[in-house]
């Protein structure tokens, strides 16, 4: 079952606010992914983070793979309108593991134009 | 980039009957490929882990006599829910992982809308 536990599960805000959500683990991870969906749509990844302590940015978007390796956060700077939609983040273990993802609940977002 | 179509995007069908999804790798090839569902409003959840050529490898409480998955090819997995019924409605998801690459990224397939009446 579901070991991630993101937060917070929805929100409002307004167009131009940063947004900030995260998700803890019990165990480790060696790989942190955040994905966005759209409805009725398959996710389509965001970020990956591959190492403890790494922040990485892909354009208003920054996460960062906590230090511990059981948690990461993900800011949205100056939202817009577009970037309504469920964000989900994900876990993958030892490559022996067979790169299965454990994924977080997902926080919905959604924003007031 | 890597893409992953699926096929049908939506299907209903009539409780009892059996669907096929197919899950292809359009410009990569994918010894593994995963197959999700998603309830509304909820997450994700692994159904099963699809080898080319091997049998699949189900997660626990998953019934591999009611989702049928076979992966022929390094190209196309495809999953069959036998004798449907109305609680197999769901949105289905596949992933495919390039086997190009030892620690391959994920990419994920728009989803098929089942819907059982």
């Amino acid at each position: 079952g579901q070991q991630l536990n993101q937060s917070p599960q929805s929100m409002f805000i307004q167009e131009g606010e940063d947004v900030s959500m995260n998700c803890t683990s019990s165990s480790i991870f060696n790989t942190w992914l955040w994905y966005k969906q759209d409805p009725g749509e398959g996710p389509v990844l965001l970020i990956a983070l591959y190492k403890a302590g790494e922040l990485t940015s892909n354009g208003r978007l920054t996460a960062q793979f906590g230090i511990t390796r059981k948690d990461s956060f993900l800011n949205i700077s100056a939202s817009i309108p577009s970037d309504v939609g469920i964000y989900f983040c994900a876990g993958q273990r030892a490559k022996n593991a067979g790169n299965m993802l454990t994924f977080g609940g997902g926080t919905r977002l959604m924003v007031k134009p | 980039g890597a893409v992953v179509s699926q096929h049908p995007s939506r299907v209903i069908c009539k409780s009892g009957t059996s669907v096929k999804i197919e899950c292809r790798s359009l410009d990569f090839q994918a010894t593994t490929m995963f197959w999700y569902r998603q309830f509304p409003k909820q997450s994700l959840m692994l159904m099963a882990t699809s080898n080319e050529g091997s049998k699949a490898t189900y997660e626990q409480g998953v019934e591999k006599d009611k989702f049928l998955i076979n992966h022929a090819s390094l190209t196309l997995s495809t999953l069959t829910v036998t004798s449907a019924h109305p609680e197999d409605s769901s949105f289905y998801i596949c992933s495919a992982r390039d086997s190009a690459y030892v620690s391959g990224e994920q990419y994920f397939g728009p989803g098929t809308r089942l819907t059982v009446t």
